[in-house]
């Protein structure tokens, strides 16, 4: 059973615009979320986060949102840029049990 | 440099044999963790560890061993009874210490059978 999901495979935007990534998990003992960045062949890198007392994070660019009552988060990437082409993971912590889970990941395109 | 090292970068395997991934890390992190990827799907938690000679089972543990005898290292052997070996191995670490923090990871291993 896939306690985090992100449903979307794959996402193109133009350069410029916003990219909205969405994740949802269902074990509501997650208590802090991550994002990942990740290309082929490599290992991820991490992007951003949140703990599950706050709703919202920002860093730059990268903005991630938390529902905590619908168990979806979402990342927000304002303007989007050709070098944000990648594979974004989205990642959920249990601090009970150290249990670290990922998401399918979604694939990233920003077209120039 | 403080990081995390896995190696070797590629790994080849017949049919039938046991493999070792290695997996170094001198960030003195307390927890380590050992993720599969396959094609077109997610990272899938295999095993992972919070502490020295402690490891517990992920979601895809069978076929697989790991050991924990010291802090810096978490081996992953794939063993013949996996069914499904090739793919690209990662390895991770974080603090525990500090609840709220990320995972740092390696710069994976592909295995492929041979």
């Amino acid at each position: 059973d896939q306690q985090v999901k992100q449903n979307s495979p794959s996402l193109s935007v133009q350069e410029g615009r916003i990219s909205i990534l969405n994740c949802d998990y269902t074990n509501s003992m997650f208590d802090y979320f991550l994002w990942y960045k990740k290309y082929p062949a490599e290992g991820p890198t991490f992007l951003i986060s949140i703990s599950s007392i706050k709703d919202k994070n920002e860093d730059g660019r990268f903005t991630v949102f938390l529902n905590k009552s619908a168990k979806h988060l979402s990342l927000h990437i304002v303007p989007s840029q050709p070098g944000d082409s990648a594979v974004y993971f989205c990642a959920a912590s249990d601090g009970n049990t150290g249990k670290l889970i990922f998401g399918q990941g979604t694939t990233l395109q920003v077209k120039p | 440099d403080g990081g995390i090292t896995q190696s070797p970068k590629y790994l080849f395997r017949k049919e039938g044999q046991n493999v070792t991934l290695s997996c170094e890390q001198n960030l003195n992190h307390d927890a380590m963790y050992w993720y599969r990827q396959d094609p077109g799907q997610g990272l899938r938690l295999i095993y992972y560890s919070q502490i020295v000679n402690d490891f517990q089972k992920g979601d895809i543990a069978e076929g697989y061993s790991v050991s924990r005898e010291k802090k810096e290292s978490f081996p992953l052997t794939v063993t013949s009874a996996q069914k499904n070996p090739t793919a690209f191995y990662l390895c991770a670490s974080s603090i525990i210490h500090k609840r709220y923090t990320e995972a740092f990871f390696g710069q994976g291993t592909r295995l492929t059978v041979v």
